[in-house]
């Protein structure tokens, strides 16, 4: 079945490191998203990765798969006050439906 | 290179009453997506579009909403008549031919239903 959770909330001090962690569970997934929204604004994809890759790195964003495990995380490093969203997890299954977590809100504070 | 385009952002209505939003999809863009965004969960694809023809409206609730896209652009989403659990944001996205997840998203029209 299709179904991505997400823990609901994340509080970080300005400059630390942010991870956010998904746990999906459909093991034919091919991609996995991390989309980010901000407060009246829609998503916004920020990395993927393919289902069988282990890790993704882009600037200061690093994505592990652990597909065993069927977890997804997101590693901001130097997290900023502009970092402050709600992040959504997705997954994709051999076609360009998405399906997405119920996201976590990054708060984060100086 | 423009964005998605959505309006009204904003919409309240009473019960059993209709409505229609609208989106302009970013130019060359073939398939469109309509998703329901709940307060606190994740968007929930209702309808989605190749060009003017219907990919996947698995999730859309037939009885009371209806979605077009003629000429395969612009697209328009109805609610005839709306319940009080239509309260949502609702998303337009749109991505190219073959780009797999990478959707574009619109701002959103957030509805209110009383």
């Amino acid at each position: 079945g299709e179904d991505v959770e997400q823990s609901l909330f994340l509080s970080v001090r300005e400059g630390d490191s942010s991870v956010i962690n998904c746990t999906y569970t459909d093991s034919s997934s091919t991609y996995l998203y991390w989309y980010k929204q901000e407060p009246g604004a829609g998503l916004q994809l920020l990395t993927y990765i393919f289902s069988n890759m282990d890790m993704k790195q882009d600037q200061r964003l690093t994505v592990l798969l652990n597909k065993k495990d069927k977890h997804l995380s997101l590693r901001i490093a130097d997290t900023q006050t502009g970092d402050s969203a709600i992040y959504f997890c997705a997954e994709s299954i051999a076609t360009d439906k998405l399906i997405f977590g119920t996201g976590t809100r990054l708060q984060v504070f100086p | 290179e423009a964005g998605v385009a959505q309006s009204p952002r904003y919409k309240i209505i009473e019960k059993r009453q209709s409505v229609a939003f609208w989106c302009n999809p970013i130019s060359g863009h073939a398939t469109l997506y309509w998703y329901q965004q709940i307060l606190g969960q994740g968007p929930k694809l209702l309808i989605q579009f190749q060009n003017n023809g219907v990919v996947d409206d698995s999730q859309l609730p037939k009885d009371r909403f209806s979605a077009e896209r003629l000429k395969g652009v612009d697209s328009t989403l109805k609610i005839q008549p709306a319940k009080l659990e239509d309260s949502a944001v609702y998303l337009c996205a749109s991505s190219a031919q073959g780009a797999l997840g990478e959707q574009y998203f619109g701002p959103g029209t957030r509805l209110t239903v009383t």
